[in-house]
């Protein structure tokens, strides 16, 4: 089946603008998690979502980003007034029912270069 | 927030060679996966080890886990070039589900 999908692939704005990424899980997948990576660095946790819980949030950097799901389905992760600092590949990736032992499958990424 | 640390930070080997990469962390773990990375995009998963076990296989891929020392080393043997991506250790967080990531270790293959 169909792994997980990012939109856009790439993403280029000026700075001050909004952007709103989108990921598509993998059928079946209940748990969806949000990641950033900054160039030459590893992943940092932005985001979770489990089911109908409330999501965790506690990974966003700041108020100026937001993250909403659509029951067990696509989720967006919007940027406001966005910063050359938010520059990086945010990753999507989802699992079967969260949890640490559970594999997260990862979408190819957006990456967002910010003007 | 970074847990697990990658060393050595770019590795360059031939062909045919084994490619040894180590992790190390600070807090007590559940359990530690190895991701590989192509091109800077999606992460693929390669294994999970748990943290009451000390060695586990797959294919050409041989991890191991010391708890004790907070390190894991990831082996690939008789490495290709294909094998060329970034590797990142990932340990499981106070969450339960989010993934601390290192920074990773750039593994290039020559023919």
């Amino acid at each position: 089946g169909a792994g997980v999908s990012q939109s856009p692939s790439n993403k280029v704005t000026e700075k001050g603008k909004d952007v709103e990424l989108r990921c598509d899980p993998i059928s079946g997948h209940t748990a969806l998690y949000w990641y950033r990576q900054r160039l030459g660095q590893g992943l940092e946790f932005l985001i979770y979502f489990q089911g109908n819980s409330a999501p965790d949030k506690s990974g966003l950097p700041s108020d100026r980003f937001s993250a909403e799901r659509t029951g067990e389905s696509v989720s967006t992760l919007t940027i406001q007034r966005t910063q050359q600092e938010d520059s990086a590949v945010y990753l999507c990736a989802s699992s079967l029912i969260g949890g640490s032992t559970d594999t997260q499958y990862f979408g190819p990424g957006t990456r967002l270069t910010v003007l | 927030s970074q847990q697990g640390e990658e060393d050595p930070q770019a590795l360059s080997i031939q062909e045919g060679e084994n490619a040894t990469m180590n992790c190390s962390y600070k807090t007590s773990i559940n359990n530690l996966q190895w991701y590989r990375q192509n091109s800077g995009r999606g992460l693929v998963h390669l294994i999970l080890i748990r943290s009451n076990e000390r060695e586990k296989h797959s294919g050409r891929l041989r991890v191991t886990l010391d708890t004790s020392k907070k390190s894991s080393s990831l082996l690939i043997t008789a490495s290709r070039a294909a094998d060329t991506a970034s590797y990142f250790c990932a340990t499981d967080g106070s969450s339960g589900y989010a993934l601390n990531f290192g920074k990773g270790t750039s593994l290039l293959v020559t023919p």
